[in-house]
């Protein structure tokens, strides 16, 4: 079974300023996908950034980009530029690279990001 | 609003009595999911419908819970007997074969309060 571990129950952070949210996770497949979800108050949850685990390139999207350590078990994603939108919650999540497993995502317990003015 | 639709938004009931939840995926949308997240917890995988066939159930979903997707669109979360430890925001979240891998479009969830 795989485990996703977010150790911030809360971070805050200054507009403009950059903040990183960490996530562990632990699993024995070798293939597999990454997610951080966000999920604004009161508001549906809606995808950030994904990450191929046989991709050794990070990726990015605008201000949020993700250090992906495949050997560490590692997932954290970085916010550029924080802005007052970002105040949410956010999740990590862990899916198998199998065809019956698409869709079906393992979530971490979230990591509450309030940005500040 | 051509999103995923969840009704209704928040529910009070009082222990023993049954609940309905209805989920609308996006249109053309063939795989939905229902999950469940409890306070201060991600959501956890309850089941999936493949169009009208339900492909799987997790261990969670005991046997007071039965979903279905009748005709491949919208889909029904009946809770029978609801007990306390019932309460959490329930999701939906649908997408489309062959779309960008595991990315999920979720509705704004049904809250579930047992008294």
């Amino acid at each position: 079974a795989q485990t996703v571990t977010q150790s911030q129950p809360e971070m805050s952070v200054q507009e403009a300023e950059t903040v990183t949210l960490s996530c562990t996770y632990d699993t024995s497949e070798n293939n597999y996908y990454l997610f951080w979800y966000k999920q604004p108050p009161s508001r549906q949850m809606i995808l950030v950034i994904r990450q191929e685990a046989y991709k050794q390139q990070n990726a990015t999207e605008n201000r949020f980009s993700v250090n992906f350590q495949k050997a560490a078990k590692s997932f954290s994603l970085k916010i550029s530029d924080s802005q007052l939108g970002d105040t949410a919650m956010y999740f990590c999540a862990f899916m198998k690279h199998v065809a019956d497993s698409w869709g079906k995502l393992q979530f971490g317990a979230g990591t509450q990001v309030v940005v500040t003015p | 609003d051509t999103g995923v639709s969840q009704n209704p938004r928040h529910k009070i009931t009082k222990r023993g009595q049954n609940v309905t939840f209805r989920c609308d995926p996006i249109s053309e949308h063939n795989r939905l999911y229902w999950y469940r997240q409890t306070l201060g917890q991600g959501p956890e995988f309850l089941t999936y419908f493949q169009n009208e066939a339900q492909l799987e159930k997790s261990r969670l979903l005991s046997d007071r819970f039965s979903a279905e997707r009748p005709k491949g669109s919208f889909s029904t979360l009946e809770i029978q007997r609801t007990e306390q430890g019932d309460s959490a925001m329930y999701l939906c979240a649908s997408r489309i074969t062959g779309g960008a891998s595991g990315e999920l479009f979720f509705g704004e969830g049904s809250r579930l309060t047992v008294l």
